[in-house]
């Protein structure tokens, strides 16, 4: 158990549409980071918040974008959904040099 | 661009046998190696953390070493049992100031009682 959760758990949408993914961080953990896992492949890195800043980005288009709030949670935001943003998104907080993790929202587009 | 590259892709083994996971990197300049397990379609559980000055870390039966210089590091599980079958991945953390993980594919590990 890492203290840190998601949701939802699944979620099923078309192309073209907007999601919101939310996360819910361990108290006191001010960065968050968000990573996107294709079937078969390791997360990719898409980008972090610190105290409500983002401070790092990967390469993933404008399209997708974040909040985090003063209660250590977070939100993930993706416009113009496409097939191949179907994966699993993750996000981490950070205590240290040790990075946690939560179980993952499911995104599947159709 | 660090680069992560984990062998075998997947590995099958007998409960009990001991058995090494590799990984490797293509920037030594690392400021830590992180090792995380996965099961199928769930988030990641951190394993063992090595910082950059550190050459190894012990967990239980997990033991994780680090050779910055030559890019590699492995993970060592001891008397294996079918619970520890899962997706072993390892992950670089490139620089102090971000905290951006590059990870690599994992490995694929099924113990057979």
């Amino acid at each position: 158990e890492t203290g840190v959760t998601q949701s939802p758990t699944h979620l099923i949408k078309t192309r073209g549409q907007q999601v919101t993914l939310r996360c819910s961080s361990q108290s006191g953990h001010n960065t968050v980071s968000w990573y996107q896992q294709a079937l078969g492949q390791g997360p990719q890195f898409i980008f972090q918040y610190y105290r409500e800043e983002e401070n790092g980005r990967g390469n993933f288009p404008p399209r997708f974008s974040g909040l985090q709030f003063p209660n250590y949670s977070s939100e993930l935001n993706v416009n113009a959904l496409e097939l191949d943003d179907s994966a699993l998104y993750l996000c981490a907080s950070r205590d240290g040099g040790q990075q946690f993790f939560g179980p993952g929202t499911r995104l599947t587009v159709l | 661009k660090q680069e992560v590259t984990q062998i075998p892709a997947a590995l099958s083994v007998p409960e009990g046998e001991n058995l090494v996971l590799n990984c490797s990197f293509t920037d030594s300049a690392i400021y830590n190696l992180q090792w995380f397990r996965q099961d199928p379609g769930k988030g990641l559980t951190s394993l063992l953390l090595i910082q950059s000055s550190q050459r190894e870390q012990t967990s239980g039966r997990l033991n994780a070493s680090l050779d910055k210089s030559s890019g590699r590091s492995t993970l060592y599980i001891a008397a294996s049992q079918p619970g520890d079958s899962a997706t072993y991945l390892c992950a670089v953390k490139a620089n102090q100031a971000g905290t951006a993980l590059i990870f690599g594919k994992g490995t694929t590990l099924s113990v057979s009682s």
